[in-house]
């Protein structure tokens, strides 16, 4: 079955320190994956894409890598801050659809 | 960044009555609309894929009768809940491809909170 795999449980930072957060998958073949990130009763805001046949991806403070070998993608906040705390989805694109991992709720504490 | 307008953000109703859920990207056309539900601390669940002037596209395990879509204009998407139940109870969001220089961005509404008493 396809599954996307996000870890559930929630991950707790101090501020300044690297958050990095892990999507995997399994029975997709995306064309690209993205992360966005999604605030308590709010729609989800995007904020990266990276395509299949990149590995890296940077804006700012966030960097995101995808391994379609490991079928899995990194997603990386430095220097984080407070106001990073938020819930942070993955989303395959595959064969014209979006679909969404669980999240993961990141706590970056002060 | 483009806009999705989402309405309303939170409807109460009774068991059986239908709900009517808009959706309209503001400053774009969008031929291509998703209609998703999530569950508290679930995943966004696709429910169906909204096409502009066609049928909608249905998820498996989605009624397409319990949930009609309509995509009258490349800006409106409506989503009705017919004979709505507790168990429709949920958070709906609906989200647009901006169709010009597409980076494969999906814009999202705010979402609107059902809650079936």
């Amino acid at each position: 079955s396809q599954k996307i795999e996000q870890n559930s449980e929630a991950l707790n930072i101090q501020e300044g320190k690297t958050a990095t957060l892990t999507c995997n998958y399994t029975n997709y073949s995306p064309a690209y994956l993205q992360w966005y990130r999604q605030d308590p009763g709010r729609g989800p805001v995007f904020l990266l894409l990276i395509r299949e046949n990149e590995k890296e991806k940077r804006k700012e403070r966030l960097k995101v890598t995808f391994d379609t070998t490991l079928k899995q993608s990194l997603f990386h906040i430095t220097a984080s801050q407070p106001a990073d705390s938020a819930t942070y989805l993955c989303a395959l694109y595959n064969f014209n659809k979006f679909y969404f991992g669980s999240g993961t709720k990141l706590n970056v504490k002060p | 960044g483009a806009v999705v307008s989402q309405h309303p953000s939170r409807v109460i109703c009774k068991s059986g009555t239908s709900v009517k859920i808009e959706c309209r990207s503001l400053d774009f056309q969008a031929t291509t609309m998703f209609w998703y539900r999530q569950f508290p601390k679930q995943s966004l669940m696709l429910m169906a894929t909204s096409n502009e002037g066609s049928k909608a596209t249905y998820e498996q395990g989605v009624e397409k009768d319990k949930f009609l879509i309509n995509h009258a204009s490349l800006t409106l998407s409506t989503l009705t809940v017919t004979s709505a139940h507790p168990e429709d109870s949920s958070f709906y969001i609906c989200s647009a491809e901006s169709g010009t220089g597409n980076t494969g961005e999906l814009f999202f509404g705010e979402g609107s909170r059902l809650t079936v008493l």
